[in-house]
């Protein structure tokens, strides 16, 4: 079936430090990928995706490149923020059309000044 | 401007007491979503509703069932909460399945069982 694995959290970087989560993801075909951002007391809410391979989502600053080679789908910043504070959700769907999401167990930031 | 809204934030239950919660949505869309998920898990899909027609995972247990009486409303119903339902059960909304990957999500609602 389809998984998809995060690094266990929490992290705790200083303002302006460089950020990397990883996710690494399990699945037949070709799927499509995503990051979800989960601010404290909101619900889930898309941060970027990427559909095929070699495909480079980004939004706020985020990044992350769609590697079939080593199914993965990093998220990266180059300089996190106090605000960028959450705990993010890599997510893969199986295939166009399909209603189902697979979720991993989230990682939460800690940005500190 | 909350699109997706979940009540109550908190709801606390006993064991074996049925119990209910809402999800509205002002956002006219098609589909509605119920996840659930447990301390430091990926949310898990329980059900959703296309328009007026159910679709139950294969995993979900009897227990959890949902009723959706009109476009703006979708409920969960826990029959008979065990200590393993405790969760935070989340709603999320989607134009159509297709673009469901652009999930609109209620804050939750967390579920506490004594």
């Amino acid at each position: 079936g389809n998984s998809v694995t995060q690094m266990e959290g929490p992290v705790t970087l200083s303002e302006e430090a460089f950020l990397t989560i990883n996710c690494t993801y399990t699945a037949t075909g070709y799927p499509s990928l995503f990051w979800y951002v989960q601010y404290p007391g909101e619900g889930l809410q898309l941060l970027l995706k990427a559909t095929k391979a070699d495909d480079k989502g980004s939004n706020k600053g985020f990044e992350a490149t769609y590697r079939k080679e080593t199914t993965s789908f990093h998220l990266e910043k180059g300089s996190v923020q106090v605000s960028d504070s959450a705990v993010y959700f890599c997510a893969l769907r199986k295939e166009a059309g399909s209603y189902q999401l697979t979720f991993g167990k989230g990682t939460k930031l800690s940005v500190i000044p | 401007d909350a699109m997706v809204i979940q009540n109550p934030r908190y709801q606390v239950t006993q064991f074996g007491k049925p119990v209910t919660l809402s999800c509205s949505q002002t956002l006219n869309h098609n589909v509605m979503y119920w996840y659930q998920q447990k301390s430091s898990q990926a949310p898990k899909l329980l059900f959703h509703y296309y328009d007026k027609d159910f679709n139950n995972e294969a995993d979900t247990p009897d227990n959890f069932q949902s009723r959706r009486p009109n476009t703006s409303f979708c409920f969960l119903d826990i029959r008979s909460p065990g200590l393993g339902d405790a969760a935070m059960y989340l709603c999320a909304t989607s134009r159509s399945p297709l673009d469901n990957e652009k999930l609109f999500f209620g804050s939750g609602t967390q579920l506490s069982v004594l």
